[in-house]
């Protein structure tokens, strides 16, 4: 199963973009690249998830690269609130178990 | 809409008692989790419900029951519990399969 790599720790000025990297060289075929989010150990919160082409809704962009090895979430206006763990996650659409959160980077969003 | 709550919030066992943790979600899904997560571990699926009277095994199962008599709940036993349950505990629920899941508050549980 295909894990990530994501840096531990990120630091971003508010109103500014942030962008997460993650790297998962070992994706399969039928494996999406989902993102969630955890602030200060309340649940985790569903961000976006995507397959390869790129997506986009309300909270965040996701940009997988061409030969799925790595994606970026990118918040495009970081506040104080986005201050979180992200967690860059690869799994099987139809397999449960798969769902491997890793440690995560966490954002510190700045003013 | 509440979402999901879980209850209670905190709890402090002794070694060989026995709890159960409640799940409740107002959003109709199908689909119900329990986690666990631990410092450096991530998160590990304990137990999954892919529908009213149906329960399904995960990554860590061990020494956890659970049921799903209503849609709407889904509850996590601990029989006996030990210290190595000592976790966060958090429920999810999901429209279905590829849908997002939407997680609770979580349970802070210490066995001593």
């Amino acid at each position: 199963d295909a894990k990530t790599t994501q840096p531990p720790s990120m630091d971003c000025a508010e109103g500014r973009a942030a962008n997460l990297p993650c790297n998962h060289s070992t994706i399969s075929g039928n494996e999406y690249v989902y993102w969630y989010r955890q602030i200060h150990s309340q649940g985790p919160q569903y961000i976006i998830h995507g397959l390869k082409n790129n997506e986009t809704n309300e909270m965040a962009s996701l940009i997988i690269t061409e030969d799925r090895k790595s994606s970026t979430l990118i918040l495009p206006h970081a506040t104080l609130r986005d201050t979180a763990v992200y967690y860059c996650i690869v799994r099987p659409l139809y397999n449960f178990n798969k769902f491997y959160f890793g440690s995560g980077t966490k954002l510190n969003v700045k003013p | 809409n509440a979402g999901v709550t879980q209850t209670p919030k905190f709890r402090v066992l002794k070694t060989g008692q026995s709890m159960t943790l409640l799940c409740a979600q107002d959003m109709n899904h199908e689909y119900m989790y329990w986690y666990r997560q631990d410092p450096g571990m991530g998160l590990r699926l304990i137990h999954y419900s892919v529908g009213e009277g149906t329960t399904a095994k995960g990554e860590v199962p061990d020494g956890y029951n659970v049921s799903r008599l209503k849609k709407q709940n889904f509850l996590l036993g601990l029989e006996s519990a030990a210290p190595s349950q000592t976790s966060v505990y958090f429920c999810a629920s999901g429209a279905g399969v590829g849908y997002e899941q939407y997680f609770g508050p979580g349970t802070r549980l210490t066995v001593t």
